[in-house]
């Protein structure tokens, strides 16, 4: 079983759609989380950590569901500039191992 | 400050040249990464530095040997690389509370 599994999409979504990915992860002790942004060609870019009470950051929230062991990142008011691969990545609970979803290909529609 | 930085930018290498990919943070990073990227896949981890030692080897080939000179340089020595290695090569450091920040990469075709 793989450690982190997402959904690959594609998502194609309207402009100011809200959209949602998913991510599951297998390790219950895993203790940190993160969605990252890549764009086409480019590097992965910090989007937001993930805290156990959630965060939010503009029209991002991202959730952590520890019973069930999955994270998610909500996305409102969809923009295109949305457009991109979006990676969850959980690091493992000792060391510094981190695992990659395969990402979540986000096309935002004008 | 949360730049990474990578050279070169893109990298043509024949399969019994030696070359070396050179990473840089200065953001009091102590952990620094390398992984390797497919198209259209997330990046694969190949070697951790934690404190400037070597903490993880992803049984990576002998052909990729990394070296941490000091706490904001990490090099990737090539040597002897096959065609399917060809990839793009990113470099990473990361803060105390693990978020990762990414350097530009190093697009490494090798024929």
């Amino acid at each position: 079983r793989k450690e982190v599994e997402q959904d690959p999409g594609p998502f194609n979504v309207p402009e100011g759609a809200t959209v949602a990915f998913n991510c599951t992860y297998s390790n219950s002790a895993s203790q940190s989380f993160f969605w990252y942004r890549q764009d086409c060609r480019k590097e992965p870019k910090l989007l937001m950590s993930v805290y156990s009470s959630g965060n939010e950051d503009g029209r991002f929230t991202a959730q952590l569901n520890r019973a069930s062991q999955y994270i998610s990142l909500l996305i409102r008011d969809s923009k295109l500039s949305d457009s991109a691969t979006y990676l969850c990545v959980v690091k493992a609970n000792t060391g510094n191992q981190f695992y990659f979803g395969t990402g979540t290909s986000l096309t935002v529609i004008p | 400050d949360t730049e990474v930085t990578q050279t070169p930018k893109h990298l043509v290498m024949g399969m019994t040249n030696k070359k070396s990919l050179k990473c840089e943070q200065h953001m009091g990073h102590r952990a620094m990464y390398w992984y390797k990227q497919k198209a259209k896949k997330p990046p694969e981890l190949m070697f951790v530095y934690s404190y400037e030692k070597l903490s993880i080897n992803e049984s990576v080939p002998s052909r990729f040997s990394p070296e941490c000179p000091n706490s904001s340089l990490l090099n990737l020595h090539l040597h002897a690389l096959q065609p399917e290695d060809s990839a793009l090569y990113l470099c990473a450091s990361s803060s105390i509370n693990y978020e990762q920040y990414f350097g530009p990469g190093t697009r490494l075709t090798v024929t």
